[in-house]
């Protein structure tokens, strides 16, 4: 298995486009995070899901939303785009929403 | 409010002395602890978690209820160990959010 992916490795965009990062979890899990880094911060949770339901959602703008596709994988919509908006977005797979979370290799977003 | 502090951003410590990263929380409840770890070009991963109790690659880290604080350990430090560590904490219910520290960075010197 090779673990937690995510498409596409890094974005440029600019204020006020839309963008869709894409996340498959690892075979077999069904809960799916997203998380935003900041440079120098740590990462700070965005939404979660398990089962295609949302499950717990962070202080984030509604320009931000997500879902999750039968077959377990995961889009983040980001709307309205503003340069503070520029990060690594991380994607997370565990087996149902209490367990240890793996984490795919993020989206480097770009925001101009 | 649910808050989790670490208070140094890097630390720098002689190969083979004693290493200590700090992590502070703040919980209303019973909270999980965990340390993720991220290598140099590598994917942020679970490092250990308090409720498993065990020591990974040498380090320890005991949840003190007291004094609120989930210290990672390790009594003689490798050069393998230089990475990006982080502290979090998740409630025990489902619907509970993980919460990271800002992370410290473990620098080991030769």
């Amino acid at each position: 298995d090779a673990g937690v992916t995510q498409s596409p490795t890094h974005l440029i965009k600019t204020r006020g486009q839309q963008v869709t990062l894409r996340c498959s979890p690892i075979s077999g899990h069904k809960s799916v995070s997203w998380y935003q880094q900041v440079l120098g911060q740590g990462p700070q949770f965005i939404f979660q899901y398990y089962e295609k339901e949302e499950r717990g959602r962070g202080n984030f703008p509604d320009r931000f939303s997500a879902r999750q596709f039968p077959n377990y994988s995961s889009e983040l919509n980001v709307n309205a785009l503003l340069l503070g908006d520029s990060a690594l977005y991380l994607c997370a797979s565990s087996l149902d929403s209490l367990n240890t979370q793996y984490f795919g290799p993020g989206t480097r977003l770009t925001v101009l | 409010a649910q808050r989790v502090t670490q208070p140094e951003k890097l630390l720098s410590v002689f190969k083979g002395a004693p290493v200590e990263l700090k992590c502070n929380y703040s919980y209303s409840g019973s909270p999980e602890l965990f340390w993720y770890v991220q290598y140099s070009r590598q994917r942020l991963q679970l490092l250990l978690r308090h409720i498993s109790r065990e020591s990974i690659k040498g380090f320890t880290a005991d949840l003190n209820k007291g004094e609120t604080s989930f210290h990672l350990k390790k009594p003689f430090a490798q050069e393998e160990d230089s990475a990006m560590y982080y502290c979090a904490l998740s409630g025990k219910n489902r619907d509970d959010k993980i919460i990271f520290g800002k992370g410290t960075r473990l620098h080991i010197l030769p």
